[in-house]
């Protein structure tokens, strides 16, 4: 049982690429949530789903993209890569009473 | 003002001492009430989950919800080593829309 299972777990991006975090669960959970931990400011919502097909806007949106085409995957893509999304970028799901997060994926944009 | 404020830290306790984690919030639609703890460079993992007011107790950890104050604690007895960990509170109306405090790090000395 793997959980929740994020990739890559490190990345380095220029200012301008984009590029996709992966996030995949094996627990049927229909809820799943994208959140980035910055110092000193927590975790702040950035997506989230209550199922596949159903997806909705958190506290910090822009800049990124999300789908839910099946409930074991939700991806999270970063359109044009900029320097104030670097960050540590955790991907949760849950089915109810509590989120299971994945391990992280650390992004840097130069 | 941020909708949950979680006390900073750091603090450092020795070992056997009682750990008091606060948290206080604005938003009296909240209803699920969380602590997740993060060891270094891991992702949260969920300690206690309550959606009432009053205390709920889980071998040493017992988290408290005061609504009518908008006030939230985690105490933590018979604090050993391995507690060391950033603790954070998270909260919201849906329980998979949760808001999160900045986290408070944790020292046990031995």
């Amino acid at each position: 049982n793997a959980g929740v299972t994020q990739t890559p777990k490190f990345q380095v991006l220029k200012t301008g690429q984009s590029m996709t975090l992966q996030c995949a669960q094996d627990m049927n959970h229909e809820y799943m949530s994208w959140y980035r931990q910055d110092p000193g400011m927590g975790l702040r919502l950035i997506h989230y789903s209550v199922g596949a097909g159903i997806t909705d806007q958190g506290e910090v949106p822009n800049g990124y993209n999300v789908s839910r085409s099946t409930t074991e995957d939700f991806p999270l893509r970063l359109l044009s890569a900029a320097p104030s999304q670097t960050s540590v970028y955790f991907c949760a799901s849950s089915y109810s009473g509590g989120y299971t997060f994945g391990s992280g994926t650390r992004l840097t944009v130069v | 003002q941020k909708e949950v404020e979680q006390d900073p830290g750091p603090l450092s306790v020795p070992e056997g001492a009682i750990v008091s984690l606060n948290c206080t919030y604005s938003n009296s639609a909240f209803q699920y009430f969380m602590w997740y703890r993060q060891y270094s460079r891991k992702g949260p993992e969920l300690l206690m989950y309550t959606y009432s007011s009053g205390n709920k107790e889980d071998g040493r950890f017992t988290a408290q919800v005061d609504k009518s104050s908008k006030y939230i604690s985690l105490f933590i007895r018979d604090s050993q080593p391995s507690d060391s960990a950033t603790y954070l509170c998270a909260m919201g109306f849906r329980d998979y829309k949760l808001s999160f405090g900045a986290g408070t790090t944790v020292t046990v000395r031995a």
